[in-house]
């Protein structure tokens, strides 16, 4: 149970393209969802947290503008990077948690951007 | 916020030995620690976590102990195999969101 699917698992875009990234809980109802970029040997950087049917809270340095979060359903949330440059190439993960608050995230297999 | 360090960043350990990766954590309203496992070019696994209530826990070769006064928490590996190799990341939870370490590369030679 609590598995996490992301789509797709890698993409490559042209600069100034925007990019659609989807994170799905397949068997459990997910009223938190994370979305984590990470650079390569280095930790899971914490870009948003979005709960269901409310608009997404940002880290401060995320530029909201940049990566629309949208979480319109308990089993849905979706990450867009718009106008990507090559600097937002990453490894982009989602999580998800039954519950706010102190609980399990459970990881999704991650999306690999790069930006020509 | 909440400051987590992680110790060793790398660890290399000949299969079937132990293993051990020590975390530490600053904001004693933190309750929940979980431990995930990352593969290359996967996302993180989580493979054991522990409660503020709990000083320790086992599931089959995998250890967690917490130490609440010292504000500290560790994960132990016993008979380490080559398929334990990754990356492991201890993280921190006052209730809000995860607070991760930077992670700890172990490499279990054959």
């Amino acid at each position: 149970g609590a598995v996490v699917s992301q789509h797709p698992s890698w993409v490559i875009c042209k600069s100034g393209t925007s990019v659609k990234i989807e994170c799905r809980s397949l068997d459990f109802q997910a009223t938190t969802m994370f979305w984590y970029r990470q650079f390569p040997k280095q930790s899971l950087m914490l870009m948003a947290t979005s709960n269901e049917g409310s608009k997404a809270t940002y880290e401060q340095g995320v530029e909201k503008d940049k990566f629309l979060i949208n979480h319109a359903s308990l089993t849905l949330s979706t990450l867009t990077v718009t106008s990507a440059h090559p600097e937002d190439s990453s490894f982009y993960i989602c999580s998800a948690s039954y519950r706010v608050g102190t609980d399990t995230q459970y990881f999704g297999p991650g999306t690999r951007l790069t930006v020509l | 916020g909440e400051n987590v360090e992680q110790h060793p960043s790398t660890l290399s350990v000949q299969e079937g030995d132990s293993a051990v990766i020590k975390c530490t954590y600053s904001d004693s309203a933190s309750n929940y620690f979980p431990w995930y496992k990352q593969e290359l070019g996967k996302g993180p696994q989580l493979i054991i976590d522990i409660r503020s209530n709990v000083g320790e826990k086992k599931d089959q070769r995998i250890a967690v102990t917490l130490n609440k006064t010292a504000k500290h928490f560790s994960l132990h590996i016993t008979e380490t195999q080559p398929e334990d190799s990754a990356v492991y990341f201890c993280a921190a939870s006052p209730g809000n969101q995860f607070y991760f370490g930077t992670g700890t590369s172990l490499t279990v030679i054959p």
